[in-house]
């Protein structure tokens, strides 16, 4: 079983939905976690960060995470087309460098 | 610069060459880190530099592997008698120590 499992997808929605994309995790000692988007041809960027369970939201994005199911979650509300790319969850144990990434679900987001 | 500067962007190169691939951080960053994606995988940890400590080199995946990094400034990262399986994008990020990372563009390379 590996570490990170993210379903990469494909995944097409119309603007304006409601976008939930998910990563499960098998290392209960991981505790910080986040979701990186990456454009084509680009390197990731990092779009929220999260300690420990709990919700936290930015706009348009929330991210949710569940440490008893080991379980995290990004909600995106009035997905728009410039939000088409890679997501990509990734978590770590306390040092921000060694990151453990899932493989990234890449959406599309149609006008 | 304005960001993480990666060069080249491509290369191609035949089995069995060496590649040196290339990374500038954000001037004032401490850390840099090395990863790699291969195609519909995640990023794979390879090396981390921090200031003047010595390189965490864990996730390098055989003794072909090798980086350097020069003080706080530019990072080369040398594959030699490349490999298929060493085909991937190899990105490098930057950051103040231990905090956000920013990533460039990465090397796209290609062993044929």
């Amino acid at each position: 079983q590996k570490e990170v499992e993210q379903d990469p997808g494909p995944l097409s929605v119309p603007e304006g939905a409601i976008v939930s994309l998910n990563c499960t995790y098998s290392n209960s000692a991981f505790q910080y976690f986040m979701w990186y988007r990456q454009y084509s041809r680009k390197g990731p960027e990092l779009l929220m960060y999260t300690y420990s369970s709990g919700n936290k939201e930015d706009g348009r994005f929330t991210a949710q995470v569940d440490k008893s199911s080991k379980y995290i979650s990004l909600f995106i509300r009035d997905s728009q087309p410039s939000d088409s790319a890679t997501y990509l969850c990734a978590m770590t144990q306390g040092s921000n460098y060694k990151l453990t990434f899932g493989k990234g679900t890449l959406l599309t987001v149609n006008p | 610069g304005a960001g993480v500067s990666q060069s080249p962007s491509n290369k191609v190169t035949e089995k069995g060459k060496d590649v040196e691939l290339r990374c500038d951080p954000i001037s004032g960053h401490t850390a840099l880190y090395w990863y790699r994606q291969r195609l519909g995988q995640g990023l794979e940890f390879l090396i981390y530099f921090q200031g003047n400590s010595a390189p965490d080199k864990s996730g390098l995946p055989s003794d072909r592997f090798s980086a350097e990094r020069t003080g706080e400034s530019v990072s080369t990262l040398t594959i030699q008698r490349t490999q298929q399986e060493d085909s991937a994008v190899y990105l490098c990020a930057s950051s103040p120590y231990n905090e956000k990372l920013f990533f460039g563009s990465g090397t796209q390379l290609s062993v044929l």
